[in-house]
């Protein structure tokens, strides 16, 4: 039962470099989304995405970029990263439905230099 | 606009003692709220949630949490703490309408229980 999978869990980058975050799920779900974590700023949702061929900006979206081509898939874009890109990225999906728990990947962790 | 406040950056409790980790938050309307588990190192994991129905909601690993809707708060709870209970801990809320895909998460707390 695999969950949510990122890949991959460590990467550092120069700045203006781009790379691509991996995120899949097997559990059918419609809903998935991509948050990153800060020291003293919880967790702030990036992009969302509620079916394939559908998603939408979050709280923090610049200098990121999604798509979804499948249910399963659902990839975060750095474009040219930044310094201020340097996080914790979380994948997570749920059954759509605000009552319905996300369940979240193990995490990314991204250094730009 | 929604929010949750997590007044304590760190909470430090004896094993053995019971231990509450305090959330508040604001939503219009009613809320769904969760409460979130990390480990060093490691993703969110789930413990319990507040939809609808009995206040007090029962989790994961004995864990608890009270609903109080004239307080806004959601404060989770274990009777007697344990040592491998010490991670960051976060409180989160939704807004339960239709078309509500935002979980807004707060800061965390982070708990050590103390041998």
């Amino acid at each position: 039962n695999a969950g949510v999978t990122q890949t991959p869990k460590f990467q550092v980058l120069k700045t203006g470099q781009s790379m691509t975050l991996q995120c899949a799920q097997d559990m059918n779900h419609e809903y998935m989304s991509w948050y990153r974590q800060d020291p003293g700023m919880g967790l702030r949702l990036i992009h969302y995405s509620v079916g394939a061929g559908i998603t939408d900006q979050g709280e923090v979206p610049n200098g990121y970029n999604v798509s979804r081509s499948t249910t399963e898939d659902f990839p975060l874009r750095l474009l040219s990263a930044a310094p201020s890109q340097t996080s914790v990225y979380f994948c997570a999906s749920s059954f759509e439905g605000s009552g319905n728990t996300i369940y979240f990947g193990e995490g990314s962790w991204l250094t730009v230099v | 606009a929604q929010s949750v406040a997590q007044p304590e950056d760190q909470v430090n409790v004896a094993e053995g003692n019971p231990l509450t980790v305090k959330c508040t938050y604001s939503v219009s309307g009613n809320p769904y709220l969760f409460w979130y588990v990390q480990y060093p190192n490691r993703g969110l994991q789930f413990l319990l949630k507040y939809i609808t129905g009995d206040n007090l909601v029962k989790g994961s690993y004995g864990f608890e949490a009270e609903f109080n809707k004239s307080q806004t708060s959601f404060h989770l709870k274990k009777p007697s703490a344990l040592v491998s209970d010490s991670a960051l801990y976060f409180c989160a809320v939704k807004w339960s309408g239709a078309g509500s895909y935002q979980l807004t998460f707060g800061k965390g707390t982070k708990l050590s229980v103390i041998p």
